[in-house]
């Protein structure tokens, strides 16, 4: 089955609210990378996060090993937030090798 | 800023046609990958590369042949592309292949075969 499986696939939000998106792996860890694709474009970093909890912003991104999760926080959504949000467990120890979520999109309306 | 230039940017092939895509990186870095992307899909690893001259398979590497032959270039061939293969294909780099650093993507080649 699936390594990588975030929810929901896709949430639609106003203006303004918060988005908390989730994102559970069935193996175990090395590291786990939070990614942001604008439509039809290329995929940008937002955190590395292993473990415990990170902040960027209006981003928070925290990472549980015990219970084989992470989330991505976002709060005060706004328009320019809409896109996909991916999620990657790193397999491969020291190779960077990426198994990626397929992704939850997300329409910021405003 | 680091830079990773795919190209082209768009490509059809018919089937059975041979298809070379390009990826190009000013980095310095050692690391090289090529991911695919489906609709509605997350991305898939197909090969990979540490160092010049060497490539390394990665989860989807068949119907795939990829080429080191600098540092700066790498390039994914399909021999013989299948209606299975359109997809979105990205390149990325990275200096030492740990995910604790940041992986730059390039913009994408978005590739039909009909």
């Amino acid at each position: 089955g699936q390594q990588v499986q975030q929810s929901p696939a896709s949430l639609v939000l106003q203006e303004g609210e918060n988005a908390e998106l989730q994102c559970n792996f069935s193996t175990s860890l090395n590291s786990m990378q939070w990614f942001y694709q604008r439509p039809g474009g290329s995929l940008v970093s937002l955190f590395y996060n292993p473990s415990g909890t990170k902040h960027s912003g209006r981003l928070t991104s925290t990472t549980v090993i015990k219970e084989r999760r992470s989330s991505l926080h976002i709060s005060s959504s706004q328009t320019t937030d809409s896109g996909t949000y991916l999620c990657a467990l790193e397999t491969g120890a020291n190779t960077g090798k990426l198994t990626f979520g397929h992704g939850t999109i997300l329409r910021v309306h405003p | 800023e680091a830079a990773v230039t795919q190209s082209p940017r768009s490509k059809v092939a018919v089937t059975g046609g041979k298809v070379t895509l390009s990826c190009h990186q000013t980095n310095n870095h050692d690391y090289m990958y090529w991911y695919r992307q489906d609709t509605g899909h997350g991305l898939r690893l197909i090969h990979y590369s540490y160092v010049a001259d060497s490539t390394e398979k990665g989860d989807i590497p068949d119907g795939y042949k990829a080429s080191r032959p600098s540092q700066e270039n790498f390039s994914l061939i399909l021999e013989l592309a299948s209606l299975s293969q359109t997809a979105v294909y990205f390149c990325a780099s990275s200096h030492w292949g740990t995910s604790a650093e940041t992986l730059y993507f390039g913009s994408g080649t978005r590739l039909t075969v009909l």
